[in-house]
């Protein structure tokens, strides 16, 4: 079964430094990831993903992401974090000719706090 | 706009009782989703359709009902038997396929006292 599992439930930056959320899957086959974020009480929004292709992710808002399949990591990155980057964000995995089809697994979350 | 409503926002029912999530999408995708978010836990899924008047359980569909007699709607029952409903709980739907992502609804916080 595959699994998703984002290192630190909070991470804390201060504005204008860089940001990185680790996640790191499991999968017996290379995955489809995503990277989605949470404003408070708001649905998730979409903010890049990996499929096939270049491994170097970019997405909204100026993040991007790397998939490393010999470390099944899947980091987010940000070279300078804005007070509106201030979220919950999550990483999520599907798996390729599984019989779950189009399910997504998702990591527990990493909640980004912005210091002025 | 293209997109998914959820209704109400928020929800306060008496323990004992059933009560209905709405879930309405107009992006035309066959495949729609729920799932249950609890603080610290992430999203887990409880139902998902890939077409109208099929559905299959997810992680935690104890305690849930689910129908899909029309592409763009998919209600959520929790009933009575779910031992702690009180939640936030998100809709989502797609393109049928692993690589497309999922569009969220705005979620329905449902409390149950």
């Amino acid at each position: 079964a595959q699994s998703v599992t984002q290192l630190g439930s909070h991470v804390s930056v201060s504005e204008g430094a860089l940001v990185l959320l680790r996640c790191n899957y499991s999968s017996s086959v290379p995955p489809y990831l995503f990277w989605y974020v949470q404003y408070p009480n708001q649905g998730l929004q979409l903010l890049l993903k990996y499929t096939t292709g270049a491994t170097l992710v970019k997405g909204i808002n100026g993040f991007e992401a790397e998939f490393k399949k010999s470390e099944t990591s899947f980091h987010l990155t940000k070279p300078s974090a804005h007070m509106s980057d201030a979220a919950e964000y999550f990483c999520a995995v599907s798996e390729p000719g599984g019989t779950s089809y189009g399910k997504l697994t998702f990591g527990q979350g990493t909640i980004l706090t912005v210091h002025p | 706009d293209g997109g998914i409503t959820q209704s109400p926002k928020y929800l306060f029912r008496k323990e004992g009782q059933n009560v209905t999530l709405s879930c309405e999408q107009n992006l035309n995708h066959d495949a729609m989703y729920w799932y249950r978010q609890d603080p610290g836990q992430g999203l887990r899924l409880i139902y998902y359709s890939q077409i109208v008047n099929d559905f299959q359980k997810g992680d935690i569909a104890e305690g849930y009902s689910v129908s899909r007699e029309k592409k763009e709607s998919f209600p959520l029952t929790v009933t009575s038997a779910q031992k702690n409903p009180t939640a936030f709980y998100l809709c989502a739907s797609s393109i049928a396929g692993l690589a497309y992502e999922q569009y969220f609804g705005p979620g329905t916080r449902l409390t149950v006292t």
